[in-house]
């Protein structure tokens, strides 16, 4: 099986740098994905790391070490517009390669 | 538009009711998932279609959910009977393949009563 955790809620100011942690345990892993969902709507991809490191794009970074079962996402000079909960999610290997979501962590950004 | 599209967006049932929620794929996109979303949680998987074929249905329910792709385009899920449990958001995702990123449907919102 598999078990996602991450932190339920967070409060950042806007113009600052703010880390969204998950960890992840699972029998088999291929790749973690972040997406981002604001109420009412729906999720939207906002990146996938599949090797160890970081993957940069924009002001949204992410990080994923294998071995700690381990990711982050990064947001960095945080806009009031990124208020929303963002969800971490783990693609198991074998067979069709399913997905599974975390609780996801409602961000708030304050001015 | 090129996005995915759920119908109807909000549906009000009385307990016992069937309803039915219909999901249009982004077009050319084989594999379709649907998941169920609670209050404050993440989507919680129901099901995946890899064009017609349903290749797991673990996550439903009760027998009580139904869901089909009879043409490996749009699919309807169905639930039978609901029971107030069943409030949620159901949410309808199509990718390419299972290798890439899935892209979700705005979801259509079940109250039961």
């Amino acid at each position: 099986g598999q078990n996602i955790d991450q932190p339920t809620e967070m409060t950042a100011t806007e113009g600052a740098i703010v880390q969204i942690n998950c960890t992840y345990q699972t029998s088999g892993f291929n790749g973690l994905f972040w997406y981002q969902q604001h109420a009412g709507e729906a999720p939207t991809f906002l990146s996938y790391n599949v090797l160890d490191g970081l993957e940069e794009k924009g002001r949204f970074s992410s990080f994923l070490s294998r071995s700690k079962g381990y990711s982050y996402l990064l947001l960095k000079e945080l806009q009031m517009k990124d208020s929303a909960s963002y969800l971490c999610a783990v693609r198991r290997s074998g067979g069709y390669q399913k997905v599974t979501f975390g609780t996801g962590t409602k961000l708030q950004v304050i001015p | 538009g090129a996005g995915v599209s759920q119908s109807p967006r909000y549906k009000v049932a009385k307990r016992g009711q069937d309803v039915a929620l219909r999901c249009d794929p982004i077009s050319g996109h084989v594999s379709l998932f649907w998941y169920q979303q609670a209050l404050g949680q993440g989507p919680e998987f129901l099901t995946y279609f890899q064009n017609e074929a349903q290749l797991d249905k673990s996550g439903l329910p009760s027998d009580r959910f139904f869901a089909e792709r009879p043409e490996g385009s749009v699919s309807t899920l169905k639930i039978q009977r609901t029971q107030q449990e069943d409030s949620a958001v159901y949410l309808c995702a199509s990718s390419l393949g299972t290798y890439n990123e899935q892209f979700f449907g705005p979801g259509t919102r079940l109250t039961v009563l």
